[in-house]
């Protein structure tokens, strides 16, 4: 079975600070997938980043950055500078790719990210 | 390309109304889904179509059916409604059934059963 927990339900921040959402996940599967998505006030669900069990490396796309780390089953999202256009609420998702592994994502209950100006 | 749109925005029911959420998705996607979001619950799955033809059961299908009725369109219904129903529904499609594949998910329809 797979688990994916984000233990902060919501975080408060004031414009320029760094900010990281935790996500731990669960999972016996060798390969698998994560995934972030971004639920901005309006409600859709936005795709941010993928990584895949087998790439470790971190990732920097502007001010997000993505911190995958087998060893402690984290795969954390940083956002440096923050501003008001980042508040939303953020998910973190897996999905396993093995015979027998739940093809389809399971999501974590999410974080509310508030940026004051 | 709309991509995936969902009809209504919004809707309010009377217990044991039943109605229906329609989903379309233009980008030729094989694999849709229905997500049910509540408040500290994050999303939830409700009933997936891996292909056209297909439908299975997600974590929580109590309460609704699904109709795939063709490529395009995926539909949820409630038949008869409940108050535990009250929430926001989002309906989802990717290219195929693989852990790979992002999924690209509709506006939602926020739903109010009193």
């Amino acid at each position: 079975a797979q688990k994916v927990t984000q233990a902060q339900t919501e975080i408060s921040v004031v414009e320029k600070e760094d900010v990281t959402l935790d996500c731990v996940y669960e999972t016996r599967d060798t390969t698998y997938y994560l995934f972030w998505y971004k639920q901005p006030p309006s409600g859709e669900l936005v795709f941010l980043i993928r990584r895949n069990s087998f790439d470790e490396q971190n990732e920097i796309s502007g001010r997000y950055s993505w911190n995958f780390q087998k060893s402690t089953s984290s795969f954390n999202f940083t956002i440096t500078a923050s501003q008001v256009v980042d508040s939303a609420v953020y998910f973190c998702a897996l999905s396993e790719a093995q015979s027998g592994g739940s093809y389809i994502p399971t999501f974590g209950r999410g974080t509310s990210l508030i940026v004051h100006p | 390309n709309a991509g995936v749109t969902q009809t209504p925005k919004f809707q309010v029911l009377k217990t044991g109304q039943s109605m229906t959420l329609q989903c379309a998705q233009d980008m030729n996607h094989n694999s849709m889904y229905w997500y049910r979001q509540d408040p500290g619950m994050g999303l939830r799955l409700i009933y997936y179509s891996a292909s056209e033809g297909t439908t299975d059961k997600g974590e929580v299908p109590n309460g609704y059916n699904v109709s795939r009725l063709n490529k395009r369109e995926f539909s949820l219904r409630l038949e008869s409604a409940a108050p535990s129903q009250t929430s926001v529904y989002f309906c989802a499609s990717n290219p195929t059934l693989q852990a790979y594949y992002e999924q690209y998910f509709g506006p939602g329809t926020r739903l109010t059963v009193t």
